[in-house]
């Protein structure tokens, strides 16, 4: 069946943009995860949806940053009033409930903030 | 909070050289441990885990052993190929007392296998 995809692949922005990234999980995972991979900082955990619980928002870096998931499939991160420090890829995973060991991850939102 | 310290290279071998990326990591609770791979121009793909302590995770000719009392998880290969070369990631889920099932990574290992 079909990844996890995501979109756009890349996104060039102005500094002090608002930027929208799109996470479409693999159909019938219900946890989604974002994670930000940068050259200074490597591998970072943003954002942690599952199922009807509260999300867990303890990597979000700022207030600019958020997300939100509809009708528990695909999830939108937002970045207001970019920085060139955001500049990153931005990758997202699904996991069914039970397997969260297993995260499967989409090929990433290349971001560039000038 | 939880971390994963591992060797950050570059790594560069010659193809059917032995291979070891050393990991350890540094957690509250009792996590899992993992080893990500991400191929040139592909996204991350699981490569092995293991869940508790002298578990042995094997895929592709890959291994790595949870060792709980030197808090490590080694990847090792004995024999490695050009198409092995990739950047690997270890990283640790600690669901321990009710904590999330993010994956908290290393920096990465950047490994190059020439023919």
């Amino acid at each position: 069946g079909a990844g996890v995809s995501q979109s756009p692949s890349n996104k060039v922005t102005e500094k002090g943009k608002d930027v929208e990234l799109r996470c479409d999980p693999i159909s019938g995972h219900t946890a989604l995860y974002w994670y930000r991979q940068s050259l200074g900082q490597g591998l970072e955990f943003l954002i942690y949806f599952q199922g009807n619980s509260a999300p867990d928002k303890s990597g979000l870096p700022s207030d600019r940053f958020s997300a939100e998931r509809t009708g528990g499939s695909v999830s939108t991160l937002t970045i207001q009033r970019t920085q060139q420090e955001d500049s990153a890829v931005y990758l997202c995973a699904s996991s069914l409930r039970g397997q969260e060991l297993e995260q499967y991850f989409g090929p990433g939102t290349r971001l560039t903030v000038t | 909070g939880d971390s994963v310290t591992q060797m950050e290279g570059p790594v560069t071998l010659s193809e059917e050289a032995f291979l070891t990326i050393n990991c350890t990591y540094t957690a509250t609770g009792y996590p899992s441990l993992f080893w990500y791979v991400q191929y040139p121009g592909e996204g991350l793909q699981l490569l092995l885990k293991a869940t508790k302590a002298d578990d042995k995770g094997s895929n592709k000719g890959f291994e790595a052993t949870y060792r709980k009392e030197t808090t490590s998880f080694h990847l090792e290969k004995g024999s490695v190929q050009v198409s092995d070369s990739a950047v690997y990631f270890c990283a640790l889920s600690d669901l321990t007392g009710g904590g999330s099932e993010k994956l908290v990574f290393g920096k990465g290992t950047k490994l190059t296998v020439n023919p």
